[in-house]
C-alpha cells in the first residue's frame, strides 16, 4: 500500500522563478492538503483540494496556487518566486468522509531552495 | 486565531529517562488535538490524538490528555530511548460550524535528543 509520494524531493530555483510540485496521495484517498514549513518551524497550511476543487486556504498569497486531477493527484505551484519561499512543501492526503476521525497522511516532502 | 504553543527545545534526556513535552492551545470550539512526530529526513507520522476533553491519547508508550480547563496537551513518556530522537509537534485541527475541518494548525516543534 503506497504512501503520499512527492517529487521531486529536492530543488533548487531563481528568484523570479516558477516552480511545479507534484504529489500522489495514499492509495484510496481523496483530499490532498499541502503545507510549508520553513527551517525550524510547524508546517503552515497553505491549502486543501477536494473534487478538483479548492476547499480551505491558508493565509498565502496568489502566487501560489494548486490544482487537483481526476485520480486524485496534485500540483502545487509557486510563481514568482522569492527567497522566502525556501522551504520543505509536504503534501497530506486524507478521506473526506472520514475526516473527523482519519488523521492525515503526510509525505516525506519536497526540499525547495531559492537563491 | 487558533494557535498552538509548546516548549522550545532542544531537549536533551539520558536513556530512560522522564520525557514531558508541554503543549498550550488557543481556538474556539472544540478542536481536536494531535501530536506528530519528525525523524530526520522523513515527513510527518501520527503519534497521538485526543478528540474531546479528557480523551487521553496514547501510542508506543507516549501519552497526552485533553484538558479543556488548561487548554493543554502535554506529551509525556515514562522511559525515553535513543530511537525517541526526533522532533516533535503539537497541533490542533479547528472546527467551524461545519464540523471538521481536517486541516493542522502546528506548533514550531520541540527537538528531543535522547542519549545513551
Amino acid at each position: 500500500d503506497a504512501g503520499v509520494t512527492q517529487s521531486p524531493t529536492h530543488l533548487i530555483k531563481t528568484r523570479g522563478q516558477q516552480v511545479t510540485l507534484r504529489c500522489s496521495p495514499k492509495s484510496g484517498h481523496d483530499t490532498v492538503s499541502w503545507y510549508q514549513q520553513a527551517l525550524g518551524q510547524g508546517p503552515q497550511f497553505i491549502f486543501q483540494y477536494y473534487e478538483e476543487e479548492e476547499r480551505q486556504r491558508g493565509n498565502f498569497p496568489d502566487r501560489f496556487s494548486g490544482h487537483q486531477f481526476p485520480n486524485y493527484s496534485s500540483e502545487l505551484n509557486v510563481n514568482a518566486l522569492l527567497l522566502g519561499d525556501s522551504a520543505l512543501y509536504l503534501c497530506a492526503s486524507s478521506l473526506a468522509v472520514e475526516w473527523d476521525n482519519s488523521p492525515l497522511h503526510f509525505g516525506n516532502g519536497t526540499r525547495l531552495t531559492v537563491t | 486565531g487558533d494557535s498552538v504553543t509548546q516548549m522550545e527545545g532542544p531537549v536533551t534526556l539520558s536513556e530512560e529517562a522522564f520525557l514531558t513535552i508541554n503543549c498550550t492551545y488557543t481556538a474556539t470550539g472544540y478542536p481536536s488535538l494531535f501530536w506528530y512526530v519528525q525523524y530526520p529526513g522523513e515527513g510527518l507520522q501520527l503519534l497521538l490524538k485526543a478528540t474531546k476533553a479528557d480523551d487521553k491519547g496514547s501510542n508506543k508508550g507516549f501519552e497526552a490528555t485533553y484538558r479543556k480547563e488548561t487548554t493543554s496537551f502535554h506529551l509525556e513518556k515514562g522511559s525515553v530511548q535513543v530511537s525517541d530522537s526526533a522532533v516533535y509537534f503539537c497541533a490542533l485541527s479547528p472546527t467551524d460550524y461545519g464540523g471538521a475541518t481536517n486541516k493542522l494548525i502546528f506548533g514550531t516543534g520541540t527537538l528531543l535528543a535522547v542519549q545513551p
